[in-house]
């Protein structure tokens, strides 16, 4: 079954940076976008952004440009979000989910996973 | 860059139905036919219940369906039942290929 499970918890602390992995399993990697998705604790989903891993393309939202990258290993079929300068409020779970290209639904998503940035 | 605009809560009793609204602009809800919705329950990945407006995806009940009218798209719950409380969320494509998400709905069943 198509499947995207993530890594584990992390603890940082303010100002290093987290690398956070979604490997993908049961489709074609290449043939769907991969999205990533912010909640804070209590709060509501924020998008982070987008990419493509047939070509490595990427889109941001503007809140966290010059922060975040985007980046994936086709060779194992995984997805990675890098975000840095980490403050306490990227205190979140963060999710990675399939999106067909071009459009908007997000199925399945991962699991998520918790960041805690914390001195 | 700013959320579509959800109701905080919505309630209802067992077996009514319910219907939450989610509000954007003409450069995401009203512009594209690609509004989602998602039910969260606490400590859980968000559930793809409604795609492209009105489509359901496979295994999700007919009792969720979804519409557009203008900048405002709508998911409502007929029959309302027990696990249906959750947090619900919309998002929408906007313009430059960003998407957004709704602020969230809590659905309580009274």
């Amino acid at each position: 079954q198509v499947q995207l499970v993530q890594s584990g918890a992390e603890v940082k602390k303010p100002g290093a940076s987290v690398k956070v992995s979604c490997k993908a399993s049961g489709y074609t990697f290449t043939s769907f976008d991969i999205n990533w998705v912010r909640q804070a604790p209590g709060q509501g989903l924020e998008w982070m952004g987008w990419m493509d891993p047939n070509n490595g393309y990427t889109g941001y939202a503007q809140q966290f440009q010059g922060r975040v990258t985007m980046t994936r290993n086709t060779s194992i079929s995984t997805a990675y979000l890098e975000l840095s300068s980490l403050r306490s409020e990227d205190t979140a779970v963060f999710y990675c989910a399939r999106v067909p290209k071009g459009r908007n639904w997000f199925y399945p998503w991962g699991q998520g996973t918790q960041v805690t940035v914390s001195s | 860059q700013s959320a579509l605009t959800q109701p905080a809560s919505v309630s209802g009793s067992l077996g009514q139905s319910i219907t939450i609204s989610c509000t954007g602009t003409s450069s995401d809800v009203g512009g594209y036919n690609y509004v989602s919705w998602y039910q969260q329950h606490p400590g859980k990945a968000p559930k793809l219940m409604i795609f492209d407006v009105s489509h359901r995806p496979s295994g999700v009940s007919n009792r969720f369906s979804g519409s557009k009218s203008g900048n405002t798209a709508s998911l409502t719950i007929s029959g309302l039942q027990t696990e249906d409380e959750a947090d619900y969320y919309c998002s929408s494509y906007r313009t430059s290929s960003t998407k957004v998400f709704g602020t969230g709905t809590k659905v309580t069943v009274l």
